[in-house]
């Protein structure tokens, strides 16, 4: 079955500066790959996916971008803010139905 | 996202009780499931249920059932609670587009002493 490895564990940036969390999966017939945010005490929520069919997706100052070929998906944060503090869990799944098998999740805290 | 609940919110218990955890949605989604979330694990999957006729383990189904009473609503059952099944649970559903968003519901702690 499918396994996803989420790294780093934890990461502290100044807020401003930039975050990259990295998350590698197994399974090459994994085709959908959604992140997940969850602030202290909250449910997880959507906050970015991806499809095999793109290499990269934008939306304000979020990004995630997929290597097929590596079976590797990165989030990226831009000019992080204290409210960014969360952790984040990254998925895989064959799509469309699919279950979604997660990271173990990386503990972000932006540092002002 | 009130449309999903879950109730009890949180819930302490002794080592051998039964103990149901419960979940709806008000969605008109197909797809429910169970996690589980113990810090430094994510979150795992107990069971899954596609329609109210179809169940699926997960990949930490031992110890623990399901019930899909209606497309609304999905219960979580721990016949015989033990320590090591202390946890967040969090139940979740989706429907069957491209879309593929899971929504989840805002989380049961459970404490087995």
């Amino acid at each position: 079955g499918e396994n996803v490895e989420q790294h780093p564990s934890t990461l502290s940036v100044q807020e401003g500066d930039s975050a990259v969390i990295k998350c590698t999966y197994s399974d090459s017939a994994s085709n959908y790959f959604p992140w997940y945010k969850q602030e202290l005490g909250k449910r997880p929520q959507l906050i970015i996916d991806i499809r095999s069919n793109v290499g990269e997706k934008k939306d304000q100052r979020i990004a995630v971008t997929l290597n097929k070929t590596a079976k590797h998906f990165s989030l990226h944060i831009t000019e992080t803010q204290p409210e960014d503090s969360a952790v984040y869990f990254c998925a895989a799944s064959q799509g469309y139905g699919n279950k979604l098998v997660f990271g173990a999740g990386t503990i972000l805290r932006v540092k002002s | 996202d009130a449309d999903v609940t879950q109730t009890p919110r949180n819930r302490i218990t002794k080592t051998g009780k039964r103990i149901m955890l419960e979940c709806s949605q008000t969605k008109g989604h197909d797809r429910m499931y169970w996690y589980r979330q113990d810090p430094g694990l994510g979150l795992r999957l107990i069971y899954y249920s596609f329609d109210v006729k179809d169940i699926n383990k997960g990949e930490i189904s031992d110890g623990y059932s399901v019930s899909r009473q209606a497309q609304a609503k999905f219960s979580l059952s721990l016949e015989s609670a033990i320590p090591n099944q202390t946890a967040l649970y969090f139940c979740a559903t989706s429907d069957f587009t491209a879309q593929e968003t899971q929504y989840f519901g805002p989380g049961t702690r459970l404490l087995v002493l």
